[in-house]
């Protein structure tokens, strides 16, 4: 069953911690992007990936880092650097960038720092 | 840089009532996307436009994407309540860029 998988749904973490959000796909597609969604703010890219061992500052990357060392993983991670983490956090990949074909997004993780 | 600009934010009708959200760019856009996403869940892609003028039809719901492919409109003819949801214009120039969304609400 094929498909884009994000984990945890829900995740809380105390302030000045770092956390890693995951992010699996095994539809072979070779771009995958994290989006950040807050209310009313619709969705801001953080990273995108366009194949392994690249990837790319979006909009609002600072206090974010990801990694890309196999094509089907892409984690995020939430350093403490990050002056407003809790967020819903979403996952997607797509054939290719630029971005020409249907993206599919993960369930998203719902990220709360205490 | 490029920005999306949506149009209303929010939207509440009666069923049975027509819905247009709105999607204007600050550039020319390569193609268009329209993704749904539902309470609670995720975004789900509902169509791609890619030509000047464009018109696409999937049901009740009709896609347009302007001449100078700078703006889009989604139109829901005679909502039903299973239309509850925030809908998404993504443009494209290179990364895909979003509106903010235009939550609806569908009073039955």
């Amino acid at each position: 069953d094929g498909g884009i998988t994000q984990s945890p749904k829900y995740l809380f973490r105390k302030e000045g911690q770092n956390v890693t959000l995951s992010c699996e796909q095994n539809l072979n597609h070779d771009a995958m992007y994290w989006y950040r969604q807050d209310p009313g703010q619709g969705l801001r890219l953080i990273y995108y990936s366009q194949i392994v061992n690249d990837f790319q500052k979006g909009d609002i990357a600072e206090g974010y880092s990801v990694s890309r060392e196999k094509k089907e993983s892409f984690p995020l991670t939430v350093t403490s650097a990050q002056k407003n983490p809790t967020a819903f956090y979403l996952c997607a990949s797509s054939w290719g960038v630029p971005m020409n074909t249907e993206a599919f997004f993960g369930q998203g993780t719902r990220l709360t720092v205490v | 840089g490029q920005q999306v600009m949506q149009i209303p934010q929010y939207q509440h009708v009666q069923e049975g009532e027509d819905f247009t959200t709105y999607c204007n760019s600050s550039t020319t856009l390569s193609n268009i996307q329209w993704y749904k996403q539902r309470p609670g869940g995720h975004p789900v892609f509902l169509i791609q436009l890619v030509k000047s003028g464009e018109v696409k039809k999937q049901k009740r719901l009709t896609f347009q994407f302007g001449e100078a492919k700078k703006n889009s409109s989604l139109h829901i003819t005679a909502t039903q309540t299973t239309d509850v949801g925030t809908y998404f214009c993504g443009g494209s120039q290179g990364n895909l860029i979003f509106g903010k969304g235009t939550k609806l609400s569908v009073k039955p």
